[in-house]
């Protein structure tokens, strides 16, 4: 059974920092890995897919990378904003299920 | 964008009772759709996967008699919450994925359960 791991599992940044998210997958026969945004007491946003073919994807200050033959993918948020502390959750798709990871509770310190 | 529609948003019911929770697809056609279990700040539990004219598969562990789920369309997927009690206070989140987007997964915004 596919495990998913996020380290770490809080952070806490100052305004303006670089930071990169970790999350780590067991079984590299995946079809895809998105990873989320959740604010509290809310659903979950989609922030970027990537494809099991696929090595990064980006979108504004956000860049996914995934490395299927060793189990990982990184979220690198650039310049980050009081605005961007939520609990980030990576997903991985294979077959007909996907499988979540533990999340990543960020704090941007304004 | 799509977009899963879910609804209600927040619940207080009475021991007892019974809860519905809907989640549509708005713009788009759903033949699977995931519903999730959230505790306070912990991750989402899977408790079962509806498709859409055929029953349900529930996750080890989960009641089946306790938590119902409906797919009779492409784009209604219902869970009910039956004789609720405070154990089954929870926050619980639907989502569906879309094959021609690579199938990405959409979520609902959740329902926040409190039984009294």
């Amino acid at each position: 059974k596919q495990e998913v791991t996020q380290i770490p599992a809080a952070l806490s940044v100052p305004e303006g920092e670089n930071l990169v998210l970790n999350c780590s997958f067991t079984d590299s026969a995946i079809y895809n890995l998105q990873w989320f945004r959740q604010d509290p007491g809310k659903g979950l946003t989609s922030l970027l897919l990537i494809q099991s073919s696929q090595r990064e994807q980006t979108s504004g200050r956000l860049n996914a990378s995934l490395d299927k033959s060793s189990g990982r993918s990184t979220l690198y948020i650039a310049a980050s904003q009081p605005g961007d502390s939520a609990t980030y959750l990576c997903a991985v798709g294979t077959g007909n299920q996907f499988y979540f990871g533990t999340g990543t509770s960020l704090t941007v310190i304004p | 964008g799509a977009v899963v529609s879910q609804h209600p948003s927040r619940v207080i019911c009475k021991s007892g009772t019974s809860v519905k929770i809907e989640c549509r697809s708005l713009d788009f056609q759903a033949t699977t759709m995931f519903w999730y279990r959230q505790f306070p700040k912990k991750s989402l539990m899977l408790m079962a996967t509806s498709n859409e004219g055929s029953k349900a598969t529930y996750e080890q562990g989960v009641e089946k008699d306790k938590f119902l789920i409906n797919h009779a369309s492409l784009t209604l997927s219902t869970l009910t919450v039956t004789s609720a009690h405070p154990e089954d206070s929870s926050f619980y989140i639907c989502s569906a994925p879309i094959s021609g987007q690579g199938r990405k997964l959409f979520f609902g915004s959740g329902t926040q359960l409190s039984v009294l």
